[in-house]
């Protein structure tokens, strides 16, 4: 089946630092890919679709300035937290489609701004 | 309201036990049902999907889904205690690679040795 993979599964940064999470899809090639974000004991929510070549749509709520989306290939999408503060730490995950199958997620990052 | 609903549980069961998780929806528009299984710290993984009313069938887990009543259900035969972690259902308006997908909060599940 389709893998998604995301680097890297843990981060401890420090307040002000930027962060980037990369999400490869392995063995297909993804228009789309998305990012989510999960807080514990909580259902997953949706940050921002992105789109390869093009700019990524953002959600509601969601600051594009400091979640920077980049679909630069049909293989990888990075996410970057700029400035990051402790507000931020969270469990972050991207997904996307494969021929076939339903959506297939990465493994996810945790991040932790101290 | 929100657009799913998932009761989030805690949900014990002995092993062995036929566990039945639920969902519902509000938005007519969904077509393409999901289920996801999520371990602590670990991405969803995905369980069965389906398109269509009626139920699918992989091993030990059926889905069913009720689009008259906007109600889908995941049943797990024989559970195990690796099939203890949280449950997901999940769906969107089609299946394009494109589509958004709406996550319900959840069902933490524990099955008992």
């Amino acid at each position: 089946g389709a893998v998604v993979s995301q680097h890297p599964s843990w981060v401890i940064c420090k307040s002000g630092t930027s962060v980037k999470i990369e999400c490869r899809s392995l063995d297909f090639q993804a228009t789309t890919m998305f990012w989510y974000r999960q807080f514990p004991k909580q259902s997953l929510m949706l940050m921002a679709t992105s789109n390869e070549g093009s700019k990524a749509t953002y959600e509601q709520g969601v600051e594009k300035d400091k979640f920077l989306i980049n679909h630069a290939s049909l293989t990888l999408s990075t996410l970057t937290v700029t400035s990051a503060h402790p507000e931020d730490s969270s469990f972050y995950i991207c997904s996307a489609r494969g021929e076939g199958d339903g959506y297939t997620f990465g493994s996810g990052t945790r991040l932790t701004v101290v | 309201q929100k657009e799913v609903e998932q009761d989030p549980g805690p949900l014990s069961v002995p092993e062995g036990a036929i566990v039945s998780l639920n969902c519902t929806y509000s938005n007519s528009a969904f077509q393409y049902f999901m289920w996801y299984r999520q371990y602590s710290r670990k991405g969803p993984e995905l369980l069965m999907y389906t398109y269509s009313s009626g139920n699918k069938e992989d091993g030990r887990f059926t889905a069913q889904v009720d689009k008259s009543s906007k109600y889908i259900s995941l049943f797990i035969r024989d559970s195990q205690p690796s099939d203890s972690a949280t449950y997901l259902c999940a769906m969107s308006a089609g299946s394009g690679g494109y589509q958004k997908v709406t996550f319900g909060t959840g069902t933490k599940l524990q099955v008992i040795p």
